[in-house]
């Protein structure tokens, strides 16, 4: 059964420190990764997106990284700022058979002044 | 180039009423999803639509709740005599083509509570 789980469940760091969330999946044949940001109240927004051949994607302070030989998925964010309080999802797309990928429960940051 | 709509952004119903939501997806994109979220719980896929075409629904409770996407208009995803358990927030999701290769790009959602 395709899975993704997320650690930790939820996270409070102090603004200007940095943090790294972790995906950990079982989804199989794999396709693609993607990480999720969802502000409070709002659709999650794309932040990344890896295929099989890449092992790092950066957008701007949020940096993806993806080892697909251990099925293991991080997202280190830097400096981080007030905005970043949010829920950070992680989803993997397999090929074939469902046109649906699998979503994790999601990381909640905040971030303290 | 607007992205997805969702319209109402919150709805309040009774218990026994009805409840249509609406999805407008990206121009150009003729695949909607969609997800409900439960307060503190993640993203769970409901239904999966093309245009007139019902792809996979295998997350759709099998009574009281529907999904369309007709040819022309939006996608409408249809709750019948609503409980308090569907108190939820409601996404839509649409994307360019089919498969998991593709981005989806989800709305602003639908916050039902249901009184």
């Amino acid at each position: 059964k395709n899975q993704v789980e997320q650690s930790p469940q939820s996270l409070i760091i102090l603004e200007g420190k940095n943090c790294t969330l972790q995906c950990n999946y079982t989804v199989s044949p794999f396709s693609n990764l993607r990480w999720y940001k969802q502000d409070t109240g709002r659709g999650p927004v794309s932040l990344t997106i890896m295929t099989f051949s890449e092992n790092t994607k950066s957008n701007g302070r949020y940096t993806a990284t993806l080892d697909a030989d251990t099925k293991q998925s991080s997202l280190h964010i830097t400096a981080s700022q007030l905005s970043d309080s949010a829920s950070y999802i992680c989803v993997v797309g397999s090929l074939g058979g469902s046109y649906i990928p699998t979503f994790g429960r999601g990381t909640s940051l905040i971030v303290h002044p | 180039n607007a992205g997805v709509m969702q319209n109402p952004r919150h709805l309040v119903r009774r218990r026994g009423q009805e409840a249509r939501l609406r999805c407008s997806p990206m121009k150009g994109h003729s695949h909607v999803y969609w997800y409900r979220q439960l307060p503190e719980e993640g993203l769970k896929f409901m239904v999966y639509l093309q245009k007139e075409n019902i792809i996979d629904e295998s997350g759709m409770p099998k009574e009281r709740f529907s999904a369309e996407f007709p040819k022309e208009g939006p996608s409408i995803l249809r709750i019948q005599q609503v409980v308090r358990g569907d108190s939820a927030a409601y996404f839509c999701a649409s994307s360019p083509g089919q498969g998991q290769s593709y981005e989806q790009y989800f709305g602003p959602g639908t916050r039902l509570t249901v009184t």
